[in-house]
């Protein structure tokens, strides 16, 4: 089965800090890769996602994340943080298939201090 | 367009009754998921639809979980005889045709067990 860790729960930054979020997954196929975010209030949105090719892939609010398959991390970054940044991100996971349900994070709650 | 709407997006219900939740998917997406948040669990997947069809439902949670779609758009989530540990936010997803496995979220129902 597979299984999607985020290593930090809890995440405190102060506007304009570099932002580094972990993320390992285990699969022994081909996967898919995902980090989704929660605004205050909000419902999920997609921030980024990984299917083929390019291992550095850009996203939305200047996010990005790279692949990298040795290790089974994609871990998420964003070189200055705003506190509109402040929300919980999760990294989320499916099969080579596409069509599998989502196996995620359990979430990383970032906080950013004005 | 619009996106992924759910219904309703709050329920409170007694131990026992039973509830149904509704979720319109985007126009077009052949695909519909299931998803629940919960804090103790973080997000589970449920189940999956590809159009009608549901190849999948090991994911339910208990025999008193059931899902359909028809009409390959509106799906219902029904829960029978319900539990104070099926308290939890639903959410609801859908997908395009492939190959865009992208998966867009509704805002989710509340459900409440009293």
């Amino acid at each position: 089965a597979q299984s999607v860790s985020q290593h930090n729960h809890h995440v405190i930054l102060s506007e304009a800090a570099s932002l580094e979020l972990g993320c390992n997954y285990s699969y022994g196929g081909t996967v898919n890769l995902f980090w989704y975010v929660q605004y205050p209030g909000q419902h999920l949105q997609l921030l980024l996602k990984y299917f083929s090719g390019d291992p550095l892939v850009k996203g939305i609010k200047g996010f990005e994340a790279e692949f990298i398959k040795s290790k089974f991390s994609f871990n998420l970054r964003k070189p200055s943080v705003q506190w509109s940044d402040t929300a919980e991100y999760f990294c989320a996971v499916n099969g080579g298939g596409g069509a599998d349900g989502l196996t995620f994070g359990k979430g990383t709650h970032l906080i950013i201090q004005p | 367009g619009a996106g992924v709407s759910q219904s309703p997006s709050n329920k409170v219900t007694e131990k026992g009754k039973d509830v149904e939740l509704r979720c319109d998917p985007i126009s077009g997406h052949t695909a519909l998921y299931w998803y629940r948040q919960s804090l103790g669990q973080g997000l589970e997947f449920l189940i999956y639809f590809q159009g009608n069809s549901a190849p999948d439902k090991s994911g339910l949670p208990s025999d008193r979980f059931s899902a359909e779609r028809t009409g390959g758009s509106v799906s219902t989530l029904t829960i029978q005889r319900t539990q104070q540990e099926d308290s939890a936010v639903y959410l609801c997803a859908s997908s395009p045709p492939p190959a865009d496995w992208t998966q867009y979220f509704g805002p989710g129902t509340r459900l409440t067990v009293l």
